[in-house]
């Protein structure tokens, strides 16, 4: 089973500056990764997949990159709705498929 | 527009069973793989199980091969989580997920039905 960390564990962001989400696989996944947001009381959503693909309707502020085992997703000027958790998946091995821990981005 | 609405989710003792139902409109059910995805509270997220188009293929987790059978009946674009033996750590908002069509990416996620494990 392929391994999923991702960091930091949390994220503390003032509205308007960037933040950059870690993600590591313990065996290459090639580009087989997506990234998912989810807020309180909502069911996850696609944001990213193929590792740097944005899902339909997912704003140019997202951009995912990496390949392989190291991957990162990056918000680049953060609104108030960006303020969630975001969890890595990898499907290259499977099954499983296997979830980071997520990270928790808040407000500063 | 695309739907997926779980059902089923209820409060169950350790040791019992319950089928989850996860009901799909808004695209073709019968050409789709669908998987189960569960969130313990507060915790993150976990595979579950998943099924193939025409129900030829399954999936499981080690953590709950043996106990929970998925299966579908594309007349009726439903899926099914029958889960027995239940265990306090099955206790979890279970959701039904669509895989992208072109790759294993899970594109549609229903709200969740919450099953509690509880004496």
């Amino acid at each position: 089973e392929i391994v999923m960390t991702q960091s930091p564990a949390t994220l503390s962001v003032s509205p308007g500056e960037r933040a950059t989400l870690s993600c590591r696989a313990s065996q290459s996944v090639g580009s087989n990764l997506a990234w998912y947001q989810q807020k309180p009381g909502q069911a996850p959503r696609l944001l990213i997949y193929g590792a740097s693909t944005r899902a339909t309707g997912i704003p140019a502020r997202f951009s995912g990159s990496g390949s392989g085992t190291d991957f990162t997703l990056t918000i680049s000027s953060l609104q108030s709705e960006d303020f969630a958790v975001y969890y890595c998946q990898q499907y290259n091995n499977w099954p499983p498929w296997t979830f980071g821990q997520g990270t928790k981005v808040g407000i500063k | 527009e695309v739907q997926v609405v779980e059902s089923g989710g209820t409060l169950v003792r350790p040791g019992g069973s319950l089928r989850l139902s996860c009901s799909a409109s808004g695209f073709t059910f019968s050409g789709s793989t669908i998987h189960w995805v569960r969130q313990a509270p507060g915790k993150g997220l976990q595979y579950v199980s998943g099924i193939s188009s025409n129900g030829g293929n399954t999936y499981y987790a080690d953590s709950v091969k043996g106990r929970f059978t998925i299966s579908r009946d594309n007349s009726k674009n439903t899926l099914y989580l029958q889960v027995t033996s239940l265990r306090t750590e099955d206790t979890a908002v279970y959701y039904c997920v669509k895989e992208r069509d072109y790759d294993r990416a899970f594109d549609y996620w229903g709200q969740g039905t919450l099953v509690t494990v509880s004496s």
